[in-house]
Order: structure tokens, then sequence, then C-alpha cells
């Protein structure tokens, strides 16, 4: 398997509630990353991490949060979900910043 | 930040001829470019990748094209088979220690019998 799983793998979730998702890696590999898959805009950064409890914002962090307390794990939160969130995020890894990523097999949120 | 932009949007070929798929970047310090590919339900996956310090790669049926003169690359597929449709993803990133990819629209890619 590629070692890394996302759960969880579809999501239906009312207007303003918060919403958690998982990304576990395997590869002990420094970079993870969030993105979302919309129609006509291809895949856009959310936020990603560096290490341990380092992280920063990409292009649409507005609405996300994330944290990363242990090297295998970064969670993407929806602090109050809105139908504008409403997408296939995927999770991504690579052990180094200028190297290929690896992807999930991604999570399809729908907020109602 | 860096922007890719795509090219074309949807591109449809009978089997075996070949496609041609064309990116450009904004930023001269990218330095890594990197092809996916996407099946329908599935998660991209990488199918080639070209380094700023080459000009051309192959790989089998797959081949990438990079000037970084004119800041594009692009991707070839020769004697394209029904499993080629998909869409394609290109990407670029940028120097520095924590360097992202940025992704181009998407390409679909229909290989008709």
């Amino acid at each position: 398997d590629a070692g890394i799983t996302q759960s969880p793998r579809h999501k239906v979730t009312e207007t303003g509630t918060p919403v958690t998702l998982r990304c576990h890696q395997t590869e002990n590999h420094r970079y993870m990353y969030w993105y979302r898959q919309d129609p006509g805009h291809g895949l856009r950064l959310i936020h990603y991490s560096y290490g341990v409890k380092d992280t920063d914002k990409g292009e649409v962090s507005d609405g996300y949060s994330v944290s990363r307390s242990k090297t295998e794990d970064f969670l993407l939160t929806l602090e109050s979900a809105t139908s504008s969130q409403t997408s296939v995020y995927f999770c991504a890894i690579s052990r180094d910043s200028w190297q290929f990523y690896t992807f999930g097999s991604g999570t399809r949120l729908t907020v109602v | 930040g860096e922007n890719v932009e795509q090219h074309p949007s949807t591109l449809s070929v009978q089997e075996g001829d070949s496609a041609v798929i064309k990116c450009t970047y904004s930023d001269s310090a990218s330095n890594y470019f990197p092809w996916y590919k996407q099946e329908l339900g599935k998660r991209p996956q990488l199918i080639i990748d070209i380094r700023s310090n080459v000009g051309e790669k192959k790989d089998q049926r797959i081949a990438v094209t990079l000037n970084k003169t004119a800041k594009h690359f692009s991707l070839h597929i020769t004697e394209t088979q029904p499993e080629d449709s998909a869409v394609y993803f290109c990407a670029a990133i940028s120097g520095g220690t924590a360097s992202k990819l940025t992704f181009g629209t998407g390409t679909r890619l229909q290989v008709t019998l």
C-alpha cells in the first residue's frame, strides 16, 4: 500500500458542525499536506506541516485548522462546516519538500 | 507564490495517437515538475517527474519536456491506450525550506477506440 491512510473515507455533516479529518502515515516522512479537490480548480493546498507541531497555511486555509502532535498523524479540522467546504480532501506526504508527494485515498465530505 | 496554468482542460484522442498536455509556471525559482494521473474515484499518482537541470525525460510511452527559459513543460503520451484515459495534473515546486507543490487545474484525457 502507499503507507498513508485517510479517515473517514466519506462523511456527511450539517452546516455549523465541527469536523475532523485524519491522515495517518507509516513512512516516517517529515512533510504532510492537506489539499482539497474541486471541479475546475485542481488540487489546492489548505495547510501543510514540515515537522511535529510545525504547520503553515496554504492558499485556501480560511475556515480550516490543523494539528500535528506526532510524526504519523496530521489532522484537519473544519471549525464550523459550511456548504462551500463540500469537497474531496486529499492528504499527501513527502520525505523532503522538493520530492514527489504520495497521496492518500481521499475523504469525500458533504456539508448539508 | 507560484501559479501553474494547464491546457487543454479536455483532450480526446483516438487509440494509438499521441497526446500532449502543456503547462506554464510563473516562479523562475521552481525546480521540480511532477505529473500526476488520477483515475475516476482514485488518488492522484505520480507518473513522471523532471528537475530543472534536465530538459527531457522519458519512461516508455511517456515523456516530459522542460523549457526553463519559457517557463513551460509538457507531457507527451505516445501510442495511447484506453487505460490512459484519466485526469492528468501538472505541478511545480519552488525551492526553499518548506516548498509546496502548486498544481494545474487538470486535463481530462479520453482515449477512444
